[in-house]
């Protein structure tokens, strides 16, 4: 079955760039997202990728997606208090549902 | 800005009880989805539901758990015979189309005691 893998856990400095990484297994994946859980909260998209691209910058947000590999990473530049989170990257593959990676915890200090 | 809906936030219940999850999707959105996160864990696929029938489920979904369309604008999740490791965030999604952007509802906390 389909598999997305995250590292748990990020940390960095106020101001300085985040990059996430996730890599999944389902080669048939059509889209690719990346959502944001704040503590307690729900899940916030924030940014998605068809897979026949290989980059989509929105803002502060760089998504890169290397398909030959299956690699997706999220880039948040000028990364602030406010984007400490959970985030998880999902692949819509066949049948529309989405599987989600093990989420990762950035955070970020001062 | 439209937005999925879901209620009660938190449900306390006694194992073996039935329990009922609701949510209000978008209004013209078509295909609908049940989400649950066991705490700490990663977010796992329950339902999707379309043309008021199940397309999919995963194995999670077993005979206990149940869905339904009621009227125009609601869609529930029924629990049957609640087990203690059901207690999880439960989340209600819904989106326009394939292909199209699922939004997801901020969550139901269900406590199983």
């Amino acid at each position: 079955g389909e598999d997305v893998e995250q590292s748990l856990f990020l940390s960095v400095r106020e101001g300085d760039s985040s990059v996430i990484n996730c890599t999944y297994t389902d080669s048939s994946s059509t889209y690719l997202y990346w959502y944001k859980q704040e503590p307690g909260a729900g899940l916030q998209l924030l940014t998605y990728i068809f897979s026949n691209m290989d980059m989509k910058q929105d803002q502060r947000l760089t998504v890169l997606l290397n398909k030959k590999d299956k690699h997706l990473s999220l880039r948040i530049a000028d990364t602030q208090t406010g984007d400490s989170a959970i985030y998880f990257c999902a692949e819509a593959g066949g049948g529309n549902k989405l599987t989600f990676g093990t989420g990762t915890q950035l955070k970020v200090e001062l | 800005e439209p937005e999925v809906t879901q209620t009660p936030s938190h449900q306390v219940t006694q194992m073996g009880q039935e329990v009922i999850l609701r949510c209000v999707p978008i209004s013209n959105h078509l295909y609908f989805y049940w989400y649950r996160q066991i705490l700490g864990q990663k977010v796992e696929f329950l339902v999707s539901f379309y043309n008021n029938e199940i397309s999919e489920k995963s194995e999670i979904f077993d005979d206990q758990f149940s869905v339904e369309r009621p009227d125009g604008s609601n869609f529930t999740l029924k629990i049957r015979s609640t087990k203690l490791e059901d207690s999880a965030m439960y989340f209600c999604a819904s989106n326009a189309g394939e292909d199209n952007e699922q939004f997801f509802g901020p969550g139901t906390r269900l406590t199983v005691l």
